[in-house]
């Protein structure tokens, strides 16, 4: 069974810029959820995906936007980047509840 | 709001000797998940332990236990013979009934040799 897959490992943009990050689900998980996590601190909740449907979402703004596919891959998107935004985004899938999440490696954004 | 507090920052400890890390949280919820997740130098999130709310029994993973006390809303970890492996950030997580995690901020584990 593979696990969960993030593109790109890494990743440079400028401020004002628009960036797609990928995930693939570890086989079997048909729900994604997306983390910022900010250097030295935890994971902070941004959304969740289940069955290609929002499934709840955490406080941040519009500009952070996803899509989950029939194949439960999903993607992050955010758009007009700010210096804030440099962070390890981690993406997880899970199913069925109880048994925690399975992550990716993460990508590090870093937006200059 | 469900919160997820842990109080140590970072820690160190000697190769083979026992640490305890702790964790605190906060819900109006009765049926939850607990977790503790690694975090090594590779990034990766690997889940170390859970626990189910409902069950009284601790949950044990070779040289992880955990101390749960379901009224007083602790869940601490406990490794027994650490091993330079070890060294880690470790999250305490916290799993709710619409099945989002939230985290701690957790805990810089040293072991040193």
């Amino acid at each position: 069974e593979t696990g969960v897959t993030q593109s790109p490992t890494h990743l440079i943009k400028t401020r004002g810029q628009q960036v797609t990050l990928r995930c693939s689900s570890q086989s079997g998980h048909n729900t994604v959820s997306w983390y910022q996590q900010a250097l030295g601190q935890g994971p902070q909740f941004i959304f969740q995906y289940y069955r290609e449907e929002e499934n709840g979402r955490g406080n941040f703004p519009p500009r952070f936007s996803g899509l989950q596919f029939p194949n439960y891959s999903s993607e992050l998107n955010v758009n007009a980047l700010e210096l804030d935004d440099s962070a390890l985004y981690l993406c997880a899938s899970s199913s069925p509840k109880g048994n925690g999440y399975t992550f990716g490696s993460g990508t590090r954004l870093t937006v200059v | 709001a469900q919160t997820v507090t842990q109080s140590q920052p970072e820690m160190s400890v000697q190769e083979a000797e026992t640490v305890t890390l702790s964790c605190t949280y906060d819900t109006s919820e009765n049926n939850y998940y607990l977790f503790w997740y690694k975090q090594p130098p590779s990034r990766q999130m690997i889940l170390v332990i859970r626990q189910e709310a409902y069950k009284q029994q601790n949950a044990t993973e070779n040289r992880f236990s955990v101390n749960f006390q379901k009224a007083a809303k602790s869940f601490s970890l406990k490794i027994s013979d650490s091993q330079l492996g070890d060294t880690a950030m470790y999250f305490c997580a916290f799993q709710n009934r619409d099945d989002k995690i939230i985290f701690g901020k957790g805990t810089r584990l040293h072991i040193l040799p």
